[in-house]
């Protein structure tokens, strides 16, 4: 069975500053994809990014961006110029390919980006 | 575009009371979900449909009961409720072709049991 592990319940960051998520999973798969979801106060699950497992580079989305490093199973999301719309909670996601499309889900990151 | 639309978004019940959750999606997405959130932790995933007609149960199915007569609707059904069905309940929907498309989200049922 695949887990997610998110071992940051919570971050803060000032607002403008660059944090980093940290999220390591574990599987014996090897085509799969892996998700960062926002969820903020209004309980709205978006998604943020997302990787294919069997691509090296590293996936990108304006100020957000991960660091995939397959061997160590870790996934870390880097949000650059953090903004007060920012706060909310963060999940990583794993999805095995041919399973239904069915996400397995950490526990969560708390973040609140400071004025 | 309404997307995953989801009623009721909070419901209190006494222990032993039914109740539906309602879920619907106009994007005529074959996938749909449903998973729980409970406090301080992910979504799990309780069932899941991959059309009309097909059902098949997630990690915690437990309690619960579902169908997909429709593209559109995936009700979910709570026969006995239970103090530990207490939850945050999200619908989702996926479209058919490409396992790394986006899941879209409803925004969440609340329900406490009482």
């Amino acid at each position: 069975a695949q887990t997610v592990t998110q071992s940051q319940p919570e971050m803060s960051v000032q607002e403008a500053e660059t944090v980093t998520l940290s999220c390591t999973y574990d599987t014996s798969e090897n085509n799969y994809y892996l998700f960062w979801y926002k969820q903020p106060p209004s309980r709205q699950m978006i998604l943020v990014i997302r990787q294919e497992a069997y691509k090296q580079q590293n996936a990108t989305e304006n100020r957000f961006s991960v660091n995939f490093q397959k061997a160590a199973k870790s996934f870390s999301l880097k949000i650059s110029d953090s903004q007060l719309g920012d706060t909310a909670m963060y999940f990583c996601a794993f999805m095995k390919r041919g399973s239904q499309g069915n996400l397995i889900f950490g526990k969560g990151t708390k973040l609140s980006v400071k004025p | 575009n309404a997307g995953v639309t989801q009623t009721p978004k909070f419901r209190i019940l006494k222990i032993g009371q039914s109740m539906t959750l309602q879920c619907t999606q106009d994007m005529n997405h074959n996938y749909m979900y449903w998973y729980r959130q409970d406090p301080g932790m992910g979504l799990k995933l309780i069932y899941y449909s991959v059309g009309a007609g097909i059902t098949d149960k997630g990690e915690v199915p437990n309690g619960y009961n579902v169908s997909r007569s429709t593209t559109e609707d995936f009700p979910l059904r709570l026969e006995l409720a239970a103090p530990s069905q207490t939850s945050v309940y999200f619908c989702a929907s996926r479209p058919l072709g490409g396992m790394n498309t986006e899941a879209f989200f409803g925004q969440g049922t609340r329900l406490t049991v009482v």
